[in-house]
């Protein structure tokens, strides 16, 4: 079965420093992954997506992520983070492009401050 | 566009009592998710609806869990008796068949 591991539970940064996300994904033949932000008291929304192609995604809120077949990874980045940033962060995997449940890592708290 | 919306947003109960929670998927969407969030965890796939019909529900306790869509739009799952382990938040999402998956903002149950 696939699984996904989140490597750091919480992140704490300084506003307009860089960040960066760490997720690893068990290997499979066909992997798709997802990163999803979730803000307080409310459901989670998609940042971006890797299905295939290239292996640098870009997504919303300036956020983007590699895709790294060789060690199994999808690290999300941000160059410059500001306050809003502050949620938590899910990566998921899932075996087919959509249509399908994902599995989800165990998130990541970015605390953005000042 | 309307989003996925779920009532109640918030619930507590005492063990061995009953709840239902409620979901309107968006417009369309044939595709619906129950997620369940423990605290700490990130979301786990219950059941999932494609219109009336259940395509997956291998992680659902059916000693205790249920959940329909009759008429292939809106959706209820139930629990029936709640155990303090399922105190979480109760997440649905919709898609399109074979689309992006969207979530409404929750329900966060508490069993005392």
């Amino acid at each position: 079965a696939q699984s996904v591991t989140q490597l750091d539970s919480q992140v704490p940064v300084f506003e307009e420093a860089p960040v960066e996300l760490r997720c690893n994904y068990s290997s499979s033949v066909s992997v798709y992954l997802f990163w999803y932000v979730q803000y307080p008291n409310q459901g989670l929304q998609l940042l971006l997506k890797y299905l295939s192609g290239s292996t640098l995604v870009k997504g919303i809120n300036g956020f983007e992520a590699e895709f790294n077949k060789s060690q199994t990874s999808f690290h999300l980045r941000k160059p410059s983070v500001h306050i809003s940033d502050t949620a938590e962060y899910f990566c998921a995997v899932s075996d087919r492009p959509a249509g399908t449940a994902l599995i989800f890592g165990k998130g990541t708290t970015l605390s953005v401050s000042s | 566009e309307a989003g996925v919306a779920q009532s109640p947003r918030y619930k507590i109960i005492e063990k061995r009592q009953s709840v239902a929670f409620w979901c309107n998927p968006i417009s369309g969407h044939a595709t619906l998710y129950w997620y369940q969030q423990i605290l700490g965890q990130g979301p786990k796939l219950l059941i999932q609806f494609q219109n009336n019909g259940v395509v997956d529900d291998s992680q659902l306790p059916k000693d205790r869990f249920s959940a329909e869509r009759l008429k292939g739009v809106d959706s209820t799952l139930k629990i029936q008796p709640a155990k303090l382990e399922d105190s979480a938040v109760y997440l649905c999402a919709s898609s399109l068949v074979g689309d992006e998956q969207f979530f409404g903002p929750g329900t966060r149950l508490t069993v005392l």
